[in-house]
């Protein structure tokens, strides 16, 4: 299966402040990864579709220019919190899609104070 | 739009037990899979089993196995001789067998299980 990483894991921002989160597909070409947010205690939100090379599909509800995704290439996509806010404190996990199920990355926690 | 149920918000078995967690959904579609995700402490994604909605037969994956009553739309987790390590947040998801890219899984909002020595 395909092994997905995620840097930072940890990141704290002052508000105001952006900050960029990448997913990375390993061992797989991935043409599509998902955004997801998770609150404590929560299940996983989708937040967004990355497909490589084209514009991310955005979930009802979240702000597209508030989380700005790119997936430039078949290994990376990035997600950049803009002017983030306290409220954007939570734990975000990408995934990949490989065959037959969707693989995980260890999730970024981000923190704004 | 798929919805999917977990009605057990929180479980817990002793070591060496057996334990069923339950899920429901609703779809119109007729072609799709169910998973079972687990998480850890550790927050990663794991999956512990799939199921193809064509196929009859229960998937198993060595102690853990589902019953899909497919009519019923239910998909119930067994974990069989349950060990200190199970003890995680369990989901269940749904994903329709659209084709392209539309792979979206739909969780349930999961059932936190404790293993207890």
């Amino acid at each position: 299966g395909a092994v997905v990483s995620q840097h930072p894991s940890r990141v704290i921002c002052k508000s105001g402040t952006s900050v960029k989160i990448e997913c990375r597909s390993l061992d797989f070409q991935a043409t599509t990864m998902f955004w997801y947010r998770q609150f404590p205690k929560q299940s996983l939100m989708l937040m967004a579709t990355s497909n490589e090379g084209s514009k991310a599909t955005y979930e009802q509800g979240v702000e597209k220019d508030k989380f700005l995704i790119n997936h430039a290439s078949l290994t990376l996509s990035t997600l950049t919190v803009t002017s983030a806010h306290p409220e954007d404190s939570s734990f975000y996990i990408c995934s990949v899609w490989g065959p037959y199920e969707q693989y995980f990355g260890p999730g970024t926690r981000l923190t704004v104070t | 739009a798929q919805t999917v149920t977990q009605s057990q918000p929180e479980m817990s078995v002793q070591e060496a037990e057996t334990v069923t967690l339950s899920c429901t959904y609703d779809t119109s579609e007729n072609n799709y899979y169910l998973f079972w995700y687990k998480q850890p402490p550790s927050r990663q994604m794991i999956l512990v089993i799939r199921q193809e909605a064509y196929k009859q037969q229960n998937a198993t994956e060595n102690r853990f196995s589902v019953n899909f009553q497919k009519a019923a739309k239910s998909f119930s987790l067994k974990i069989s001789d349950s060990q200190l390590g199970d003890t995680a947040m369990y989901f269940c998801a749904f994903m329709k067998h659209s084709g392209g890219s539309n792979y979206k899984l739909t969780f349930g909002k999961g059932t936190l299980l404790t293993v207890n020595p």
